[in-house]
């Protein structure tokens, strides 16, 4: 168990909807990062939170946005739904100090499927 | 374009033998990172490495980066069964606010006992 959770495990939905996938981090750790992976694209980086702002922002789609909240909990919220955006979605959290690349922890995942 | 190479994407070895992941990228960066995953599981991070002639070890696995000929290494010593997962690389280019993390396809490990 790596101390970070995601909500929920799995998710079903339709084409055009909008969902929110959660992530809260380590107790203690300020960066949340989320990725992507699905058979097509592989493992993608989207974006990256600290201390509640964005520090680096990968091949996140515009449909898609994050944020950090200030009990450092995170939601990805992914709109106008594609067929194409099943995949797993992961978010990792690590101590992030002073921009030091640092472990991360990741949590289970999200298994989005888009019917 | 940043382009993240790892060979060989499949690797079946016996318990016991020696190998190497190689994990070769396009662009100027120093930092570098190896994750193992293991089927229908999440990520987890094995190294983090920062410099170049970094060189990390954690039992039978060691990760080495030379950023002149921007290449990793991930080499397994003696392997065993237990080490069969997916092992990806992934290099952070961070240039401001297009600040990217690339990763490899992954080399699926496959020991056999």
């Amino acid at each position: 168990d790596s101390g970070v959770t995601q909500t929920p495990k799995h998710l079903i939905t339709a084409t055009g909807q909008r969902v929110t996938l959660r992530c809260s981090p380590r107790s203690g750790d300020l960066s949340v990062y989320w990725y992507q992976q699905s058979l097509d694209q592989g493992l993608q980086f989207l974006i990256q939170y600290y201390n509640g702002e964005e520090r680096a922002k990968g091949n996140i789609l515009e449909r898609f946005s994050a944020q950090q909240f200030p009990d450092l909990h995170s939601e990805l919220n992914l709109s106008s739904l594609e067929l194409g955006d099943s995949a797993l979605y992961f978010c990792a959290s690590s101590v992030g100090l002073a921009g030091v690349p640092d472990t991360q922890y990741f949590g289970p995942g999200t298994r989005l499927t888009v019917l | 374009e940043l382009k993240v190479e790892q060979n060989p994407l499949f690797l079946s070895m016996q318990e016991g033998k020696n190998y190497t992941i190689y994990c070769n990228y396009s662009t100027t960066s120093d930092r570098l990172y190896w994750y193992r995953q293991d089927p229908g599981k999440s990520l987890e991070s094995l190294f983090v490495l920062l410099s170049n002639g970094a060189v990390k070890q954690e039992g039978r696995l060691m990760a080495s980066l030379d950023t002149k000929a921007r290449l990793s290494t991930l080499h397994i010593t003696a392997a065993v069964h237990d080490l069969s997962a997916t092992y990806f690389c992934a290099v952070d280019m961070l240039t401001g606010r297009d600040d990217k993390i690339i990763f490899g396809k992954g080399t699926r490990l496959h020991i056999l006992p």
